[in-house]
């Protein structure tokens, strides 16, 4: 029973346009969301987080949004670079988070020239 | 500063035997994870520990045991090593109050 889900395995966007992923959760007890970045061969990569009291949070290329109602939360990068070439994995966590994130199986973002 | 380190990158092991995958963090983090990846698939939390000397278990704990004697280094033991334990390791660590964890870069084990 996948708690988080990540339902397109991949995703192909041209370079300079905007990249959305997408996420859903089924546990309303998440209440902590981060998105993560892996390159292959090595550990993934924190990217940006967001708190359940929030709805948005920014950092430079890359929004998140979250919707609590719909349990959905997704990832924007604009605009999207090669180097954005990566898989991303979107990770959540109850209360203090000391068990351990959540994690779905990731979409592979391609950035086309 | 080298974040969270993992030792070896590469590993075969023969069915039956026993092995520990090393892990060491340097930020002075509390909480310290192990995590296996399965081909295709996200990460599933082995064991935890939020620290010294208190470990939990995770969602797939079973094959494996750990231990946590100082707060820089969580050792992943693996004893009869079975092909069902063929994956990537990583290790992680948080200071628990910002819950983000950090992730070493990995240890790929084949178990034929």
């Amino acid at each position: 029973d996948q708690q988080v889900k990540q339902n397109s395995p991949s995703l192909s966007v041209q370079e300079g346009r905007i990249s959305i992923l997408n996420c859903d959760y089924t546990n309303s007890m998440f209440d902590y969301f981060l998105w993560y970045k892996k390159y292959p061969a090595e550990g993934p990569t924190f990217l940006i987080s967001i708190s359940s009291i929030k709805d948005k949070n920014e950092d430079g290329r890359f929004t998140v949004f979250l919707n609590k109602s719909a349990k959905h939360l997704s990832l924007h990068i604009v605009p999207s670079q090669p180097g954005d070439s990566a898989v991303y994995f979107c990770a959540a966590s109850a209360f203090e988070g000391a068990d351990g994130l959540t994690f779905g199986k990731g979409t592979h973002l391609i950035i086309q020239p | 500063n080298a974040g969270v380190t993992q030792t070896p990158k590469f590993r075969i092991l023969k069915i039956g035997q026993s092995m520990t995958l090393q892990c060491a963090q340097d930020m002075n983090h509390n909480y310290m994870y192990w995590y296996r990846q399965d081909p295709g698939m996200g990460l599933k939390l082995i064991y935890y520990s939020v620290g010294a000397g208190i470990t939990d278990k995770g969602e797939v704990p079973n094959g494996y045991n750990v231990s946590r004697s100082t707060t820089e280094d969580f050792p992943l033991r693996l004893e009869l090593a079975a092909p069902s334990q063929t994956s990537v390791y990583f290790c992680a660590s948080s200071n628990g109050l910002a819950r983000t964890q950090y992730f070493g870069p990995g240890t790929r084990l084949t178990v034929t």
